[in-house]
């Protein structure tokens, strides 16, 4: 079965300092992964994905993400915090080739920033 | 990119109501929508696929005469919470799909509905 696994479900960093937020998943088949952010009572918003090539994925607001298949790892990391990147993170994988149906989240990691 | 809106963003009712929840497509047809219950502090939990022209289909343990789900056009989808107790206040979020890029094809997210059932 397929699983996604978000180790911390809130991370404190300082502003300007590195963000790691760390995504594992599971799965039978080569996965699509997905970083979406959610800000408070929004829906949410893609990152970055991951289909096929290129493991180093780059999205919006500055964040990437690199896709480790020995590690089964996905984490997202941003190079310097911001304020407004204070926000719920979710991590979710699609098997591959299935439908957008399948989709599984993370259970979420609330980013805070301290000024 | 492409946008999809839900209304009302904010709905508080009486028990034993109902309320209905939009989910459009602005910019582009979805012939798939996805429903989705958030409660505080948790993941998104799929509820039910919406079919454009036929009947959605329910995840395990979602009832489907209390989620009633019509997806008439291609750019809409409702969830009628039908008979609303306390229990059903959450935060539903739907979602489309463009069509053609199956598995990979994006996932655009409405900005969800909060429903208070007092």
């Amino acid at each position: 079965a397929q699983s996604v696994t978000q180790l911390g479900s809130h991370v404190s960093v300082s502003e300007g300092a590195l963000v790691l937020l760390r995504c594992n998943y599971s799965s039978s088949v080569p996965p699509y992964l997905f970083w979406y952010v959610q800000y408070p009572n929004q829906g949410l918003q893609l990152l970055l994905k991951y289909t096929t090539g290129a493991t180093l994925v780059k999205g919006i607001n500055g964040f990437e993400a690199e896709f480790k298949k020995s590690e089964t790892s996905f984490h997202l990391t941003k190079p310097s915090a911001h304020m407004s990147d204070a926000a719920e993170y979710f991590c979710a994988v699609i098997p591959g080739y299935s439908s957008a149906s399948k989709i599984i989240f993370g259970s979420g990691t609330r980013l805070s920033i301290r000024p | 990119g492409a946008v999809v809106s839900q209304h009302p963003s904010w709905v508080i009712c009486k028990s034993g109501t109902s309320v209905k929840i939009e989910c459009r497509s602005l910019d582009f047809q979805a012939t798939t929508m996805f429903w989705y219950r958030q409660f505080p502090k948790q993941s998104l939990m799929l509820m039910a696929t919406s079919n454009e022209g036929s009947k959605a289909t329910y995840e395990q343990g979602v009832e489907k005469d209390k989620f009633l789900i019509n997806h008439a056009s291609l750019t809409l989808s409702t969830l009628t919470v039908t008979s609303a107790h306390p229990e059903d206040s959450s935060f539903y979020i739907c979602s489309a799909r463009i069509p053609g890029l199956a598995g990979a094809g994006e996932l655009f997210f409405g900005e969800g509905s909060r429903l208070t059932v007092l």
